[in-house]
This record gives C-alpha cells, sequence and structure tokens, in this order.
C-alpha cells in the first residue's frame, strides 16, 4: 500500500530552536516534495529531492532512498516559520502516472517568540 | 506568488448546486493539476491535465469533471453537490508534467450548505 507518513503531527519550539521534522513513506518513490502551508490556506513548494540533500536558507531537506525516509530541518526558528508542513510523493508504482502526488497529513508547526 | 491564479477565492452555495473552479497556470507551464483538501482527508490529488489532455486520475468522483482549454487555463466543475464537498480546491502547475516541482495557487474555498 502507498502510505506517507509525517512526524511529529504537532509541534511547539521556542524561537531560535533548531528544528526536524520526518518523513517515511512505504515503497520506491520517483520524487519527494517538502510543502509549506501557512494559517491563510496558501500552499508552497519548498523542495522536491529525489536523492541526496537541498538547503534553501534557513531550510535543509534530505533524503535516504534506502531508508525510505525524508527529513525537513529548520535552522534559528523564528515565529515566522508557523505553519503546516508537508511531505508528499510520487510513488513509482502508481499506475505509471508521473504527475500524481501522495500527502502526508502535515506537520502543524508553532514557533513562539 | 506563485504564478498561478485560481477563482473565485470563496464560493457558497447549496446543496445539489453546480460550481465551476477556474485555474490559470504560470505562464509556460502545460500540467495542471486539481487537489482537493478536506478536514478529514487532508490533501488529495484529483486529475491532471497537460497541454490540453487529460494525464492521469486520481480520487475524483463521478459528480466531478474537469478540462484544460487551448490557452491552458483549466476548469474543475463540481455538480449535485452534497455537504462533504466542502473543502479547499487547489489548482498547481508544472512545466510538463514528468519529474518537475508543482507551483500551487491560491485555492478556492467551497463551503456547501
Amino acid at each position: 500500500k502507498n502510505e506517507v507518513e509525517q512526524s511529529p503531527q504537532n509541534l511547539t519550539a521556542q524561537e531560535g530552536e533548531f528544528i526536524t521534522i520526518n518523513c517515511s513513506y512505504s515503497v520506491g518513490i520517483s520524487a519527494l516534495h517538502w510543502l509549506q502551508q501557512h494559517p491563510g490556506g496558501g500552499i508552497v513548494s519548498l523542495f522536491m529531492l529525489s536523492s541526496g540533500k537541498k538547503k534553501h536558507g534557513r531550510l535543509i531537506a534530505t533524503i535516504n532512498i534506502q531508508e525510505k525516509h525524508s527529513s525537513l530541518h529548520i535552522t534559528a526558528s523564528h515565529p515566522r516559520d508557523s505553519a503546516v508542513y508537508i511531505c508528499a510523493v510520487r510513488f513509482l508504482n502508481y499506475g505509471g502516472s508521473q504527475g500524481n502526488l501522495i500527502f502526508g497529513k502535515g506537520t502543524k508547526l508553532s514557533v513562539k517568540p | 506568488d506563485s504564478g498561478v491564479t485560481q477563482t473565485p477565492k470563496h464560493l457558497i452555495t447549496a446543496t445539489g448546486q453546480r460550481v465551476t473552479l477556474r485555474c490559470s497556470p504560470r505562464s509556460g507551464d502545460l500540467s495542471v493539476y486539481w487537489y482537493q483538501q478536506s478536514l478529514d482527508q487532508g490533501l488529495q490529488f484529483l486529475i491532471q491535465y497537460y497541454n490540453g489532455e487529460e494525464r492521469a486520475k486520481g480520487n475524483i468522483l463521478e459528480r466531478f469533471s474537469a478540462q484544460q482549454f487551448p490557452d491552458l487555463h483549466s476548469e474543475l466543475n463540481l455538480s449535485s453537490l452534497e455537504l462533504g464537498d466542502s473543502a479547499l480546491y487547489f489548482c498547481a502547475s508544472s512545466v510538463d508534467g514528468r519529474l518537475n516541482e508543482q507551483f500551487f495557487g491560491p485555492g478556492t474555498r467551497l463551503t456547501v450548505l
């Protein structure tokens, strides 16, 4: 079964803390996306990964294909990072379609000043 | 701003009615995706179009249909609406529907009363 699991479900941090959000998936994938959804509802694509590591500002995303696991790290967290972070994957066996994303349930992050 | 536009932002209607949601992809993007985000199901892929042709179908109900026009904008038609159709509907676009980053529109919030 094609599943995407995220942890933790909710996360509260103090400003400045290092944050890690985890994503595990069940079978082989062609790509993994990290998305950010702000309280207003808008979704922003943060990263798309198929291997290794990517960095953008204070955000770092890593993926371990063998372990079927990805992490999103936020360094020096700030209240404006408060949002829901969603992991989404394209499974290799998903009916042959290249475009479909399967989403995790999201991690709600709250960063307190 | 992702460059993807969706109208309307909010839509309130009654059960049994029909509505049309509209999406304009980023300039140059040929592929459009529709997603539904409800409180109990999270984000789910509905359907994908590439250059006017249906590319992939996900969990889209028979009461729902979509199309992509020659100017590449897309419309999602929802008919015989039920209370459970209340959700955020997102459109996303990508360059060619393969292993590319997807850019999300701001969403349309549909409330069925």
